[in-house]
């Protein structure tokens, strides 16, 4: 299966700043990444999906403008929580879209605790 | 819209007797079913996953589920718990009719099992 690295694994801020989470596809090109959210004792949430080469596509009610999603390229994509406040304190994590196959089971990252304070 | 339900937010056991957790789905299509166990602050892993042919899939760590259509529920078994299974349990689903490649996850089921 794919091997999804993401970094940083946690990281408090200052409320007002902003931080970027890696999601590294080590062994799979990955053309498509698919970043979630996961509030304290709550399910995994979609919040947008990063395409290589073009714009992310974002949940509804997911600010774009507050969460910038860059895909670079085939191996690389990253999540930037700009201005992050304390309600933006949850656990982000990725997964490569492996080849649309729908039988296919996903391959995570081990995830980025963000705690802003 | 594809969904998942997970009605208990958690499941206790005894080691050494059976568990299972439950997950109800709804999908238009054929539904693409998978289990993931979350251990504290890390990723998801991928237990098992039902696609097609046999009812009862069998999975990773003695994890086992059982795909029943016409109840369209998809419940995690395993024959004798562990107190290392002690974890967050998520159900998932995949519609390739609706066109959404991105898994739709359940609420998620705490299991405890006490030694």
């Amino acid at each position: 299966g794919a091997v999804v690295s993401q970094h940083p694994s946690w990281v408090i801020c200052k409320s007002g700043t902003s931080v970027k989470i890696e999601c590294r596809s080590l062994d799979f090109q990955a053309t498509t990444m698919f970043w979630y959210r996961q509030f304290p004792k709550q399910s995994l949430m979609l919040m947008a999906t990063s395409n290589e080469g073009s714009k992310a596509t974002y949940e509804q009610g997911v600010e774009k403008d507050k969460f910038l999603i860059n895909h670079a390229s085939l191996t690389l994509s990253t999540l930037t929580v700009t201005s992050a406040h304390p309600e933006d304190s949850s656990f982000y994590i990725c997964t490569p879209n492996t080849g649309g196959l729908v039988n296919t089971e996903a391959f995570f990252g081990q995830g980025t605790r963000l705690t802003v304070v | 819209a594809q969904s998942v339900a997970q009605p208990e937010d958690q499941v206790n056991v005894a080691e050494g007797n059976p568990l299972t957790v439950k997950c109800t789905y709804s999908v238009s299509g054929n539904p693409y079913l998978f289990w993931y166990v979350q251990y504290p602050n890390r990723g998801l892993q991928f237990l098992l996953k039902y696609i097609t042919g046999d009812n009862l899939v069998k999975g990773s760590y003695g994890f086992e589920a059982e795909f029943n259509k016409s109840q369209t529920s998809f419940h995690l078994k395993k024959p004798s718990a562990l107190v290392s299974d002690s974890a967050l349990y998520f159900c998932a689903v995949r519609d390739w009719n609706t066109g959404r490649r991105a898994l739709t996850f359940g609420s998620g089921t705490r299991l405890q099992v006490q030694p």
